[in-house]
């Protein structure tokens, strides 16, 4: 079956210090790649997604993924993260044009000031 | 633009007792709409989606059923709940199955007692 893993479930960083959380799936074919975020108390919302192109994906507030096909992997990265970076994101993947999104089990990202 | 509205946002319900969550989405004509469960410490599953009135399809085989009686709104049921039912309950929609993106409601935290 298909499936999202994502390694890290906490990660704890102090301001300024770089970020990249894994995310590896497991299906072989045509996906679509997402990384949502969910701050405290607010929606779900989007932070970037790759369809097709560049591997290098820029989403909003300076985060980046990357698409390695050969690893399966869509690992998010930021530089350089600030204290409102705080949040929990999940990675997920949906086999091009199908209905269905496969989430990963989520990272709690806590960021000291 | 498009909104995505959810009620209640907390409810707290005792073990046995009938659940009706709402979603309701504006802005946007036959979307494709999901209805996804968030347990502690793991990702969101796949419980419901549909493609249209009326038209629903199950992922996971549980006490809960879903209904599309109108193009933009989309209920969450049980007759009786379970303790297990306790979680938050997320809805999203989409405008395209291929290279589209999952837009997530507020939720509904539930509480079975």
């Amino acid at each position: 079956a298909q499936s999202v893993s994502q390694h890290n479930h906490h990660v704890i960083l102090s301001e300024a210090a770089s970020l990249e959380l894994g995310c590896n799936y497991s299906y072989g074919g045509t996906v679509n790649l997402f990384w949502y975020v969910q701050y405290p108390g607010q929606h779900l919302q989007l932070l970037l997604k790759y369809f097709s192109g560049d591997p290098l994906v820029k989403g909003i507030k300076g985060f980046e993924a990357e698409f390695i096909k050969s690893k399966f992997s869509f690992n998010l990265r930021k530089p350089s993260v600030q204290w409102s970076d705080t949040a929990e994101y999940f990675c997920a993947v949906k086999k091009d044009s199908s209905y269905k999104l496969i989430f990963g089990s989520g990272t709690r990202l806590l960021v000291r000031p | 633009s498009q909104t995505i509205h959810q009620w209640p946002a907390t409810l707290v319900q005792p073990v046995g007792s009938p659940l009706s969550l709402e979603c309701t989405v504006e802005g946007t004509s036959n979307p494709n709409l999901y209805w996804y469960r968030q347990a502690a410490g793991r990702g969101l599953q796949l419980l419901f989606y549909s493609v249209g009135i009326g038209q629903i399809s199950s992922e996971v085989p549980q006490n809960l059923s879903a209904s599309r009686p109108q193009d933009r709104q989309f209920i969450l049921s049980s007759k009786k709940l379970l303790l297990s039912d306790s979680g938050f309950y997320l809805c999203a929609w989409t405008v395209l199955a291929g290279k589209d993106t999952q837009y997530f409601g507020p939720g509904t935290r539930l509480t079975v007692l």
